[in-house]
């Protein structure tokens, strides 16, 4: 099974207007971790937000929130007021436990619209 | 915040030469440093996990004798793409963690092209 999926290849979002990236996890784990990278055209990976599973408070990070539903093992990512320089790649990510490995999903692309 | 530096950021080289892509933590010390590899509008591939001084952990399917790792400090690991083919053509990417804190950062990555 996968370890993160993300159902959304392509979101188009109107300036100035919130949307919601999709994002679930799969792990038998009770202590991991949950990221949203975004990776603009120039290829670099940028970390936005992070939600640990034992922490009670959705995270947010200025524009960005994370909506963490533990039992229905989603970690989407709302972002409010889009703006053009939010076009971009972005990425769902997954740590277990203490371990090394992060586990990235397939991505989605997100276009604002002027 | 921590600063993952990566260079070369594009390369194009001839068919069977080696390239080398260097990985730096500028304000951290990274024990362990990762190498991914992205084709166009995919997801990042783990290939291997960097050890410094120690060999690397290269996952399942991944040639270590054709992806050469070194982490021979607590701020540099360098990846060698040897005899580089044309399908070895990819984005690269390096990523470390910042001791025990949560976050991955990532190095800009590198374009390879090899002709």
């Amino acid at each position: 099974a996968q370890k993160i999926t993300q159902t959304q290849p392509g979101m188009f979002v109107q300036e100035k207007e919130a949307v919601t990236l999709d994002c679930t996890y799969d792990t038998s784990d009770q202590s991991y971790g949950l990221f949203w990278y975004k990776q603009p055209s120039s290829g670099e990976m940028i970390f936005l937000i992070y939600q640990g599973s034992y922490d009670e408070q959705n995270a947010t990070e200025g524009r960005y929130s994370l909506n963490f539903q533990k039992a229905r093992k989603s970690a989407n990512l709302v972002i409010s007021a889009s703006q053009l320089g939010d076009s971009a790649m972005y990425f769902c990510a997954m740590r277990e436990g203490t371990g090394n490995q992060f586990y990235f999903g397939t991505g989605t692309s997100l276009t604002v619209i002027p | 915040g921590a600063v993952v530096s990566q260079h070369p950021s594009r390369v194009i080289c001839k068919s069977g030469t080696s390239v080398k892509i260097e990985c730096r933590s500028l304000d951290f010390q990274a024990t362990t440093m990762f190498w991914y590899r992205q084709f166009p509008k995919q997801s990042l591939m783990l290939m291997a996990t960097s050890n410094e001084g120690s060999k690397a952990t290269y996952e399942q399917g991944v040639e270590k004798d054709k992806f050469l790792i070194n982490h021979a400090s607590l701020t540099l690991s360098t990846l060698t793409v040897t005899s580089a083919h044309p399908e070895d053509s990819s984005f690269y990417i390096c990523s470390a963690r910042n001791g025990v804190g949560e976050k991955l950062f990532f190095g800009s990555g590198t374009q390879l092209s090899v002709l």
